[in-house]
């Protein structure tokens, strides 16, 4: 089955640096990958899709990279702030047939500091 | 859209009892699943729904657990008898199209004394 790991150990930066959280699996290659973001108390919001036939997809201050070589994705926060403190959770899906489900890792948590 | 609803919020209940989490799920979405969080585990597929029908209950750990989808607006997850191994956070998701973006609902915290 597919393992995902991501660092259990928190991420502290200071703000305006760049938080790079990496998620790295197992076995099979994703057919896209997915990363949300977690607040205390609440449940998960998307935030990003990327295909495996993509290599980096970018939203606002956020971008996530994609090596399938490496069976690695990078999810990156650029100019970061105190208000991007939360756990993030990045998830595989095998294939894009209907049946196949998403799989989370355990996520790591972003403290962003003053 | 309010988004996915789920109650109670908090539930605290004794080893034994019967406990029914619910949900609301986004109107129009094909898709419903049911996770648990915990610490140790993250989060778990329980089981999902596509139009109503359930697809994949292989997460369901035991017996113990059942889930129906009645209609297209409303959804449970029901446990019994609780156990104390049961206690997790409980999230409800939908979604248009399997696998694209998922909806959490804010979760159901269960603890079983």
């Amino acid at each position: 089955s597919q393992k995902i790991e991501q660092n259990s150990e928190a991420l502290n930066i200071q703000e305006g640096k760049t938080a790079t959280l990496t998620c790295n699996y197992t076995n099979y290659s994703p057919a896209y990958l997915q990363w949300y973001r977690q607040d205390p108390g609440r449940g998960p919001v998307f935030l990003l899709l990327i295909r495996e036939n993509e290599k980096e997809k970018r939203k606002e201050r956020l971008k996530v990279t994609f090596d399938t070589t490496l069976k690695q994705s990078l999810f990156h926060i650029t100019a970061s702030q105190p208000a991007d403190s939360a756990t993030y959770l990045c998830a595989l899906v095998k294939d894009t047939g209907t049946a196949s489900k998403l799989t989370f890792g355990t996520g790591t948590r972003l403290q962003v500091t003053l | 859209d309010a988004g996915v609803i789920q109650s109670p919020r908090h539930e605290v209940t004794e080893m034994g009892q019967e406990v029914t989490l619910r949900c609301k799920p986004i109107s129009g979405h094909d898709y419903l699943f049911w996770y648990r969080q915990t610490m140790m585990r993250g989060l778990e597929l329980l089981i999902y729904f596509n139009n109503n029908v359930p697809i994949d209950d292989s997460g369901m750990p035991e017996d113990r657990f059942s889930a129906k989808m009645p209609n297209a607006s409303f959804s449970t997850l029901k446990i019994q008898p609780s156990e104390p191994r049961d206690s997790a956070v409980y999230f409800c998701a939908s979604s248009l199209v399997m696998n694209t973006e998922a909806f959490f609902g804010q979760g159901t915290r269960l603890t079983v004394v």
